[in-house]
C-alpha cells in the first residue's frame, strides 16, 4: 500500500521546458519534502513544506519551486530544466517538526531526464 | 558538525557472510540515527533505527549497535543474501527532529 506516491515515475523534459512532478500522501503528515538525488549519491534536500510553511534550503536554486495545495499534495516545479537538473526526485514526508523520531518516509522517486 | 560519515563506500560480500557499515557523527544534538535501504530506482526504504540510550537494536538479520562515546553506530546485516544489494544509508535526526542528515551512502553487492 503505497503511502507517499509520485507521478510520474519517469519524465522526460526537454531543455528550458518548465516540468512539474507531483506528489501525494495518504499518511496525513504535516511535513512534505523534495530531494534531488543524483547517481550513486545521498539524496539532497531542496526544500520542505511544514503545513503551509515553506523552507528553502539556502543552496537550492532558484530555478526550483514547490506548491502545497493541500495537505496530501506537493508539486515540484522545475521553471527551465537544464543538463544538470537529471536526476532522482524523491518525495517524502513526515508527521511533523520538534518531535524526536521525526521519521521520514520516501515515494519511489521520479526519474528525470533532460533531452 | 552537520555531517555525518559512513564507510565503506561500497561492500561486497558472499553469500551467507556478514555485511558491516560504519557511520560516524560530531552533532551532539543528534539523537535519533536511523537506516535506510535502497534499491535501485527505487526511494529509500525506513530499515532500521535506534537511539543512543540503546547500545544495541536487533530486527531479524539486521543490528544496529551504537557507542555514544564514540559517536559512531554500525549496521550489521548476518547470513546476508542477494537480496540486500542496494544502497544502505545511515542518518542523523536531532533533538528537535527538524535537522535530518543522511551519510553519503554505502552500496553493497551480495555474491550468490
Amino acid at each position: 500500500d503505497a503511502m507517499v506516491i509520485q507521478n510520474p515515475r519517469y519524465q522526460v523534459t526537454q531543455f528550458g521546458k518548465p516540468v512539474t512532478l507531483s506528489c501525494s500522501q495518504t499518511l496525513n503528515h504535516n511535513v512534505m519534502y523534495w530531494y534531488q538525488q543524483k547517481s550513486s549519491q545521498a539524496p539532497k534536500l531542496l526544500f520542505h513544506y511544514y503545513d503551509k510553511d515553506f523552507n528553502n534550503e539556502a543552496d537550492t536554486p532558484d530555478n526550483f519551486q514547490s506548491r502545497r495545495p493541500n495537505t496530501s499534495f506537493c508539486f515540484l516545479d522545475i521553471r527551465s530544466p537544464g543538463l544538470g537538473d537529471a536526476a532522482m526526485y524523491l518525495c517524502a514526508t513526515s508527521r511533523a517538526l520538534g518531535l524526536a523520531k521525526n521519521i521520514q518516509y520516501f515515494g519511489a522517486g521520479t526519474r528525470l531526464s533532460v533531452l | 558538525q552537520q555531517q555525518v560519515k559512513q564507510s565503506p563506500q561500497s561492500l561486497i560480500v558472499q553469500k551467507g557472510g556478514i555485511s558491516i557499515i560504519n557511520c560516524a557523527y560530531e552533532n551532539t544534538a543528534f539523537d535519533y540515527f536511523p537506516w535506510y535501504q535502497q534499491f535501485p530506482g527505487k526511494g529509500p526504504a525506513l530499515l532500521i533505527a535506534i537511539r543512543p540510550d540503546v547500545s544495541e537494536k536487533k530486527e531479524g538479520r539486521f543490528t544496529i549497535s551504537f557507542n555514544k562515546s564514540a559517536k559512531q553506530f554500525s549496521l550489521h546485516i548476518m547470513d546476508s543474501q542477494p537480496g540486500d544489494s542496494a544502497t544502505y544509508f545511515c542518518a542523523a535526526l536531532d533533538n528537535y527532529g527538524q535537522n535530518f542528515v543522511f551519510g553519503p551512502g554505502t552500496r553493497l553487492s551480495v555474491l550468490p
